[in-house]
């Protein structure tokens, strides 16, 4: 069964610092996601990932993936208040019916 | 271009009482998907469909549960009779093909149906 973990589950940072947020996945995967989610609201598609290797850059936010490793990162730099929310990463994998999965979620908090 | 469409936005109804949860899809997406978000379990893929056609429904919890996707624009998520363990937001998402190797094609998701069952 795919599994994917998320960590931390919680952060709290300040801003303009720099954080991490790790996302492994248990089962070989052919396409990784993160998403935002901001309180009440909808997911918001961050990034695509589709290969080693893969980085991807949008503002404050990088993403990254090593498929051997089965492990993606979602890199911050320089935090700001605006990137608080919720940023889950997700696995499919294209053999098995589109078999989705998400991670629980790591709920982000950048105070001034 | 309009995103995917769901309805209602909010649903407050006593336990044993049918619910039907709607969805349009974004215009051209072949595949269709329905979640359910909890504090407890996260985001749970209920069921998926591709060119009308359900295609994984085993994240359904039971039989109380079940999908329809009549047309190309057009799904529904019903609970009949409903219990208050069903309370959850429930989404629906598109994309606009079904998983293609290479393809880089995110699910596009709706705001979402707050679901309380009293």
């Amino acid at each position: 069964e795919l599994k994917v973990e998320q960590n931390p589950l919680f952060l709290s940072m300040q801003e303009g610092k720099n954080y991490t947020i790790y996302c492994n996945y248990s089962t070989t995967s052919d396409r990784l996601y993160w998403y935002r989610q901001d309180p009440g609201k909808s997911l918001e598609s961050l990034f695509v990932l589709l290969s080693n290797g893969a980085v991807k850059q949008e503002g404050r936010l990088m993403a990254s993936l090593d498929t051997k490793a089965r492990l993606s990162t979602l890199h911050i730099t320089a935090a700001v208040h605006d990137l608080s929310a919720t940023y889950f990463c997700a696995v499919d994998v294209l053999y098995n019916n589109n078999d989705m999965r998400f991670g629980a979620g790591t709920r982000l908090t950048v105070k001034p | 271009d309009a995103g995917v469409i769901q309805s209602p936005r909010h649903e407050v109804t006593e336990m044993g009482q049918e619910v039907t949860l709607r969805c349009k899809p974004i215009s051209g997406h072949n595949s269709l998907f329905w979640y359910r978000q909890t504090m407890m379990r996260g985001l749970e893929l209920l069921i998926y469909f591709n060119n009308n056609v359900p295609i994984d429904d085993s994240g359904m919890p039971e039989d109380r549960f079940s999908a329809k996707m009549p047309n190309a624009s057009f799904s529904t998520l019903k609970i009949q009779p409903s219990e208050p363990r069903d309370s959850a937001v429930y989404f629906c998402a598109s994309s606009p093909d079904p998983p293609q190797e290479y393809s880089n094609q995110p699910q596009h998701f709706g705001d979402g149906t707050r679901l309380s069952i009293l």
